[in-house]
């Protein structure tokens, strides 16, 4: 079964500084999603980013890009130049390209923005 | 915009009351899904849903229902809660366009049961 784990159930950076959320996975799938979601203090849930893992190429959106590991199943969030809007819990999550609709979400870790 | 709303933001119910939390996206979205969000344990999946009428089962569908008469609405039903149905409940709907997939969440209910 595929899981989804984040180590780091909390995590602080100062503004304008940059930080890292990890993220690791399991599966037997060679092709398949990985999102970064974003969920701040009483807001909705939205996505900030998306990898395809047939793409060797690590997707970027603004100030967040990750590092993705596909051999090593590790998919890190990077956050520079923080922000106080930045503050907010982050979800890692995985599906399948065959039935995609089943996302499996982490634990999530919440990171606090220190000004 | 894709939006997705839910009926109620807080809601506060009593052991063994039914209790209905409704979902409304307004993207003629396929899919829709109910999850329960709790500490530590991330968002788990109770039920989804790919068509009118058509449901499946999640992760921890026990104790819930569903019902999707109409293709923007999708019901999570407690048909008597109790107090382990305490948490934060998210409904969303998803789209795969152009090879993309996104889900898209509403603002959640946060349902205590006393």
């Amino acid at each position: 079964a595929q899981t989804v784990t984040q180590s780091q159930p909390e995590m602080s950076v100062q503004e304008a500084e940059t930080v890292t959320l990890s993220c690791t996975y399991d599966t037997s799938e060679s092709d398949y999603y990985l999102f970064w979601y974003k969920q701040p203090p009483s807001r909705q849930m939205i996505l900030v980013i998306r990898q395809e893992a047939y793409k060797q190429q690590n997707a970027t959106e603004n100030r967040f890009s990750v590092n993705f590991q596909k051999a090593a199943k590790s998919f890190s969030l990077k956050i520079s130049d923080s922000q106080l809007g930045d503050a907010a819990m982050y979800f890692c999550a995985y599906s399948k390209k065959t039935s995609y609709d089943k996302v499996i979400f982490g634990p999530g870790t919440s990171l606090s923005v220190i000004p | 915009d894709v939006k997705v709303t839910q009926s109620s933001r807080y809601l506060v119910k009593r052991t063994g009351e039914k209790v209905f939390l409704e979902c409304v996206q307004d993207m003629d979205h396929e899919n829709m899904f109910w999850y329960r969000q709790d500490p530590g344990l991330g968002l788990r999946l109770i039920y989804f849903s790919y068509d009118v009428k058509m449901k499946e089962k999640g992760d921890i569908p026990e104790g819930y229902s569903v019902s999707r008469e109409k293709k923007e609405r999708f019901s999570l039903i407690l048909e008597s809660a109790s107090t382990n149905q305490t948490s934060m409940y998210l409904c969303a709907s998803s789209e795969l366009a152009g090879g993309r997939y996104e889900q898209y969440f509403g603002p959640g209910t946060r349902l205590t049961v006393t």
